[in-house]
């Protein structure tokens, strides 16, 4: 059965931190991880990993994969409030013409000010 | 980037109706669409993926009868909650994928429809 941990499931810190989050897998037949920022409604887009070693950043934002380890790390610099939110990693999976998304139970990442 | 909308956002039903709910990929076609159920403070759960044309396929213990999932074009695919009870009451959410075949591609998420059953 396809897994991905989270940790830690919870964070609390002060603005100007930097946080890691941390995402473990197993998944067979992987493809990519995804992660994504959940505030109030539907999640939005962050990253697609699909290359071991490689990071990708955004902004404050960046993700690195390993596909040796079966890990990915998100990690947040200088964090600000608008951050808080919980952070989703997701493994998926193509077969075919089949494509799964399998999710972690997620990060809440509180950032106070 | 590419957008999901999702319809109606928030909807309160009384036990034993039926509920539709729609998701539309706006600027690009859709070969699978999947829906997921979230319940408070808990991770989204994958109900069914829905391919344009075919059969859409549940995952183990979503019962097809009572979530039926219609994917009648590239762009529109509905879940439809039959005979609803309060334990229904989730928020659902869509996601589109523009990959095909092999292509991975991106997944985006409609805003979610909040179902409260009383």
């Amino acid at each position: 059965e396809d897994k991905v941990v989270q940790s830690p499931l919870s964070l609390v810190v002060h603005e100007g931190d930097t946080v890691t989050l941390n995402c473990s897998y197993e998944v067979t037949n992987f493809r990519s991880l995804l992660w994504y920022k959940q505030e109030k409604k539907a999640p939005t887009f962050l990253f697609m990993l699909t290359s071991s070693g490689i990071e990708k950043k955004s902004g404050r934002l960046s993700s690195i994969l390993d596909k040796k380890e079966l890990f990915s790390i998100l990690n947040i610099t200088a964090t600000q409030t608008g951050d808080s939110a919980v952070y989703l990693c997701a493994g998926t999976v193509i077969g075919g013409s089949n494509y799964k998304l399998t999710f972690g139970k997620g990060t809440l990442l509180t950032v106070n000010p | 980037g590419a957008v999901v909308s999702q319809h109606p956002s928030r909807v309160i039903c009384k036990s034993g109706t039926s509920v539709k709910i729609e998701c539309r990929s706006l600027d690009f076609q859709a070969t699978t669409m999947f829906w997921y159920r979230q319940f408070p403070k808990q991770s989204l759960m994958l109900m069914a993926t829905s391919n344009e044309g075919s059969k859409a396929t549940y995952e183990q213990g979503v019962e097809k009868d009572k979530f039926l999932i219609n994917h009648a074009s590239l762009t529109l695919s509905t879940l439809t909650v039959t005979s609803a009870h309060p334990e229904d009451s989730s928020f659902y959410i869509c996601s589109a994928r523009t990959g095909q075949g092999n292509w991975v591609g991106e997944l985006f998420f409609g805003e979610g429809s909040r179902l409260t059953v009383l």
